[in-house]
């Protein structure tokens, strides 16, 4: 499974763009990009998935660039309760073989 | 909410113990993980399960065991305690291979 590296913590006021950007360089061929966010004492939420290019939902954006070496998750208009632990996970999910390895995260704090 | 339930939400119990940690999947869900988040440790990939079948085993202890019944319910069977066991355990199912795995809200076990 490809190792990510992403930044321990970031700080951010209310109303702002957030952009977490995920490292991957020895991303294979069949890995996806999944990000996870996780409140204290909750389990992780699935935010958004993706392979190349962009992949937009109701809550983030997901761009990803051609060499898919590194990924970034756009949070837009954060608020407080988007306070929490996001991760990034790179893996076959089509191998059915797919448990999630989790990296520390990144630490959002979001500042009114 | 995820669809995924786990029970109990609390476990207090000593050292030596035998508890069972209960998963039901969501509905439609062939596929259950568990996973351990201890402070020291993040989030630990366990056991999966498909179709009541072990799929992938991670690092999971010898005392630990777990199973997956007909109706796909999970369950993580923890023997032995030991004070190193506390921690929050938690459960993903998940539909086809690559489609995200949700997580429940995890049980946090208390070993006195």
């Amino acid at each position: 499974l490809a190792k990510t590296t992403q930044p321990i913590s970031m700080d951010s006021y209310e109303g702002q763009e957030v952009n977490i950007t995920c490292s991957h360089n020895n991303i294979a061929t069949n890995d996806y990009i999944t990000w996870y966010q996780q409140f204290p004492s909750q389990g992780p939420r699935f935010i958004i998935q993706g392979y190349k290019t962009k992949v937009t939902n109701e809550v983030a954006s997901l761009f990803i660039p051609a060499d898919r070496k590194s990924s970034t998750l756009s949070l837009p208009r954060v608020s407080l309760s988007d306070t929490a632990v996001y991760y990034c996970l790179v893996g076959d999910y089509n191998s059915g073989n797919t448990p999630l390895v989790f990296g520390k995260g990144t630490r959002l704090s979001v500042i009114a | 909410d995820s669809g995924v339930t786990q029970t109990p939400k609390h476990l207090i119990t000593a050292t030596g113990q035998r508890v069972t940690l209960r998963c039901s999947p969501r509905s439609g869900d062939l596929s259950v993980y568990w996973y351990q988040q201890s402070l020291d440790q993040g989030l630990q990939f366990l056991i999966q399960y498909y179709n009541g079948e072990e799929r992938a085993k991670g690092n999971i202890l010898e005392r630990f065991s777990a199973q997956q019944f007909p109706d796909l319910h999970s369950e993580l069977n923890l023997s032995s305690l030991e004070l190193g066991d506390s921690a929050l355990y938690f459960c993903a199912s998940s539909g086809e291979f690559n489609q995200p795995q949700h997580f429940g809200d995890g049980t946090r076990l208390s070993i006195l």
